[in-house]
């Protein structure tokens, strides 16, 4: 079946340092989303990437998404505290409807 | 404009027993999705709702059931409880633009404790 990883897991950094989290498939996408899911909360859409090699930016944070359409990263300059929570790429399989699967989320804690 | 609400919000149930949660969608969305999410883990897509029929099932046994009634909003049925279905239960309501792009908006979750 479809396969998402993503990594790292988990990643402690200090208030002002760069975070980064990488999503890979196995397979080709049609797009894939990101998600930002605080502690006792529920998902939240960021952003959907649709275009090979896109980049899209929201204020402090870069979404890319590969070339060949099989990974994506989630860079954040200059973390906050108000960054804390779990990243999660969720992507489209190309069926005849839509079903969104979710990668295991990368957790991020901010040390202020 | 109210999003997607889902009600109850916590849930204590028995093994064996049968549960029944609901999710109204955000306003002018027409596709109802659940999702159930363990703790620790990504939300694991169960099935999806458009036009009060199932179009995309994920992989959950038949023992979760759901229904989408004509005014978009949806329950999802469990029988049966295990208790390794405890967990966060999410509804996520969307609407297919023009270009294809589809937003998913969720709701703040039912937490399900199955004793």
């Amino acid at each position: 079946g479809q396969q998402v990883m993503q990594i790292p897991q988990y990643q402690h950094v200090q208030e002002g340092e760069d975070f980064t989290t990488y999503c890979n498939s196995s397979t080709t996408l049609s797009n894939i989303q990101w998600y930002k899911q605080r502690p006792g909360g529920h998902p939240v859409f960021l952003i959907q990437l649709v275009k090979s090699g896109e980049v899209k930016k929201q204020k402090r944070l870069t979404f890319q998404f590969g070339e060949a359409k099989k990974n994506s990263s989630l860079h954040i300059t200059a973390t906050q505290t108000t960054d804390v929570g779990t990243y999660f790429c969720a992507l489209t399989l190309k069926t005849s409807y839509d079903k969104v699967i979710f990668g295991p989320g990368t957790s991020l804690s901010v040390i202020p | 404009d109210a999003g997607v609400t889902q009600s109850p919000t916590h849930l204590i149930k028995t093994r064996g027993q049968q549960v029944t949660l609901r999710c109204s969608p955000k306003s002018g969305h027409d596709t109802v999705s659940w999702y159930q999410q363990a703790l620790g883990q990504g939300p694991q897509f169960i099935f999806q709702y458009y036009e009060e029929e199932e179009r995309q099932r994920g992989n959950f046994p038949d023992r979760f059931s759901g229904h989408q009634f004509p005014n978009y909003s949806s329950e999802l049925n469990v029988n049966a409880l295990l208790l390794g279905d405890s967990a966060l239960y999410l509804c996520a309501s969307s609407e297919r633009l023009a270009g294809g792009e589809e937003t998913q908006y969720f709701g703040p979750g039912t937490r399900l404790l199955v004793l």
